[in-house]
């Protein structure tokens, strides 16, 4: 079975250019995440959708990040512009809303983000 | 500010030891669970716990989820280089949907 794919896998970019990080979600999944995970900070939830609705984003750094959901296979991350500071693995995770609590969360293998 | 609390946070130990790792809060989660990070690739659930004092195993691995569901304990006996990896746990609660909040994570090195 797929699982939640990823790209790029890897990208390095100059500070101020625009990144932009795909995935999709695992088929017959409802939510969708986004996290950043760096050593200082740890792995950190950005952005979550449930059924393509931005359900949280408090976790958005700031408005240089952007997400979107435009259906229920595909989502993008979109940095503009980027800085050094947002150096970091970037995952998207999905999952099916079955429970209140304690669904299983699925990630992607992440996409690593060198921003120079 | 960390609302999951992991101890400690970097563990080096010799193949056959056994270990402890913590996960406290002072707020109560309605589920725990544990996932393993390997270098490159994204976190695997190892399992959820979802009842207070509840005790899972999984080979040579124990799970417990405290009588309050603020805490959890990973117990790995007889640890091999094949653990290595960070540990993470994460709190769900009812009503956030499948939002789950992370604690820092224990690294951990089980040398040969």
């Amino acid at each position: 079975d797929a699982g939640v794919i990823q790209s790029p896998r890897h990208e390095v970019t100059e500070m101020g250019q625009e990144v932009t990080l795909r995935c999709k979600p695992i088929s017959g999944h409802n939510s969708l995440f986004w996290y950043r995970q760096t050593m200082m900070r740890g792995l950190e939830l950005l952005i979550y959708f449930n059924n393509n609705v931005p359900i949280d984003d408090s976790g958005m750094p700031e408005d240089r990040f952007s997400a979107k959901m435009p259906n229920a296979s595909f989502s993008t991350l979109k940095i503009q512009p980027s800085e050094p500071r947002d150096s970091a693995v970037y995952f998207c995770a999905s999952s099916f809303l079955a429970a209140p609590s304690g669904n299983t969360i699925y990630f992607g293998e992440g996409s690593w983000l060198t921003v120079v | 500010t960390q609302l999951l609390e992991q101890s400690p946070q970097f563990l080096s130990i010799q193949e056959g030891e056994n270990l402890t790792v913590y996960c406290n809060s002072s707020s109560v989660f309605s589920s725990l669970q544990w996932y393993r990070q390997e270098p490159g690739e994204g976190p695997v659930l190892l399992v959820t716990v979802v009842t207070g004092g509840e005790v899972k195993k999984l080979k040579r691995l124990t799970f417990q989820f405290g009588d309050a569901r603020k805490d959890s304990s990973l117990h790995i006996t007889a640890a091999q280089p094949g653990d290595t990896g960070l540990y993470l746990c994460a709190g769900g609660r009812v009503n956030a949907g499948n939002m789950l909040t992370f604690g820092g994570g224990t690294r951990l090195m089980v040398k040969p």
